[in-house]
Formats: C-alpha cells, sequence, structure tokens
C-alpha cells in the first residue's frame, strides 16, 4: 500500500462545479503539500499545511491529522483549472523528503 | 523575483555524451532539491542541498549522476555518460529551509538518443 494514496485518479467535470480531491496518507507528517502541474509541465506549489484549513482565491485546503486525509476543493471550477494536482507528505523525520501521492488528473470542460 | 531558473529548457544529446544541467534559486532560499520526473517513476528526490552541502544524495542513480552548488546561487546537475534511459524532465526546486514551500523551476527536457 502506498504511504500516500489520492483519488480520484481521474476527474471530469463541468465548468462551474465543485471540485474536490483527496488524500490520504499512512505516516507521521511535518507537512502536507498540495501541488499543481499543468500540461506544460511546470509545477506549482498550492498550499503547505499542517492543521485546519488554508484558502487562496477559489482553491481550499483542509486536513484533518487526526484521521490523516487531507482535502482540495476548487469553488465554481473553470477550465484553466484542469491539471493534475499532487498530493505530498513531509515524513516528521525527514522534512525535506516529499513522499509523493500519483496525482489526480482533473479536467474541466467549457 | 524571478522564481527558480532552469537551463537549458531542452537537451537532445547522444548517448555517452555529457550533459550539464543548471538552476538557480530564488535568492534567499538555504535549500536546494534537484528532482526526475518520468511517467514511469513519478517524481524523484535526486539530491538535497541545504546552504550549498549536499545533505542527501541516496537518490542519484548511479556514478554517473554528480551535483554540485559551489555557491548560494548556483547548482548544476551532471550526467556522465548519458543514457537513453536518462531521458526525463530534471526540476530544481528551492525553499527557504528544508520544511517550508517549495518553488519550483520550469524543468529541462532531457532526451538521450
Amino acid at each position: 500500500k502506498n504511504e500516500v494514496e489520492q483519488s480520484p485518479q481521474n476527474l471530469t467535470a463541468q465548468e462551474g462545479e465543485f471540485i474536490t480531491i483527496n488524500c490520504s496518507y499512512s505516516v507521521g507528517i511535518s507537512a502536507l503539500h498540495w501541488l499543481q502541474q499543468h500540461p506544460g509541465g511546470g509545477i506549482v506549489s498550492l498550499f503547505m499545511l499542517s492543521s485546519g484549513k488554508k484558502k487562496h482565491g477559489r482553491l481550499i485546503a483542509t486536513i484533518n491529522i487526526q484521521e490523516k486525509h487531507s482535502s482540495l476543493h476548487i469553488t465554481a471550477s473553470h477550465p484553466r483549472d484542469s491539471a493534475v494536482y499532487i498530493c505530498a507528505v513531509s515524513r516528521v523525520d525527514s522534512n525535506y523528503q516529499l513522499i509523493w501521492g500519483a496525482g489526480t488528473k482533473l479536467i474541466i470542460k467549457p | 523575483d524571478a522564481g527558480v531558473i532552469q537551463s537549458p529548457r531542452h537537451e537532445v544529446t547522444e548517448m555517452g555524451q555529457e550533459v550539464t544541467l543548471r538552476c538557480k534559486p530564488i535568492s534567499g532560499h538555504n535549500s536546494l532539491f534537484w528532482y526526475r520526473q518520468t511517467m514511469m517513476r513519478g517524481l524523484e528526490l535526486l539530491i538535497y542541498f541545504n546552504n550549498n552541502v549536499p545533505i542527501d544524495d541516496s537518490g542519484m542513480p548511479e556514478d554517473r549522476f554528480s551535483a554540485k552548488m559551489p555557491n548560494a546561487s548556483f547548482s548544476t546537475l551532471k550526467i556522465q555518460p548519458s543514457e537513453p534511459r536518462d531521458s526525463a524532465v530534471y526540476f530544481c526546486a528551492s525553499s527557504l529551509d528544508e520544511l517550508d514551500t517549495q518553488y519550483f523551476g520550469p524543468g529541462t527536457r532531457l532526451t538521450v538518443l
């Protein structure tokens, strides 16, 4: 079993829909990261969080440490949100070493 | 700030040639990471520097790979000799410290023929 599991693997939705991507992990962590990789290949860090909730524009990330689970939400989705969303965790015993999820490929249709 | 800068953006070379990838981290960042991304293996950490010192190079695949960070504003990843299986996208990332948001460069797409 992978230490970081994401679901769904693929998600197709219509423009305007509310999107949820889930991430579960099985190791002790210092922080959890959400990143976005566009079709062109560039990787952008969206959030780093260790508790609670963070919001940036239409993106919201939450984490439940007790349940070892995080969610990334996109409100009012837009075709430009189409990308691969990756969850990664920093291990508590090795802060710099990220354990990567497999990614969720999101397609938003106009 | 210009963000993390990598060069070249694309590199096509023949098997056996030496390849040098370059990275300029964000000014003031103490941590620098080299990653390799392939379809089969996803993102893999190759080497991690903190304050210009290599802390963890356990991800470097073999002796053909070497990395240096002579100063806080420059790092290189060298492959000598290159092989077709080295074809991948190589990312450099930097962060303020080891537990902080990592900022990625645009990547170098390497093709070894």
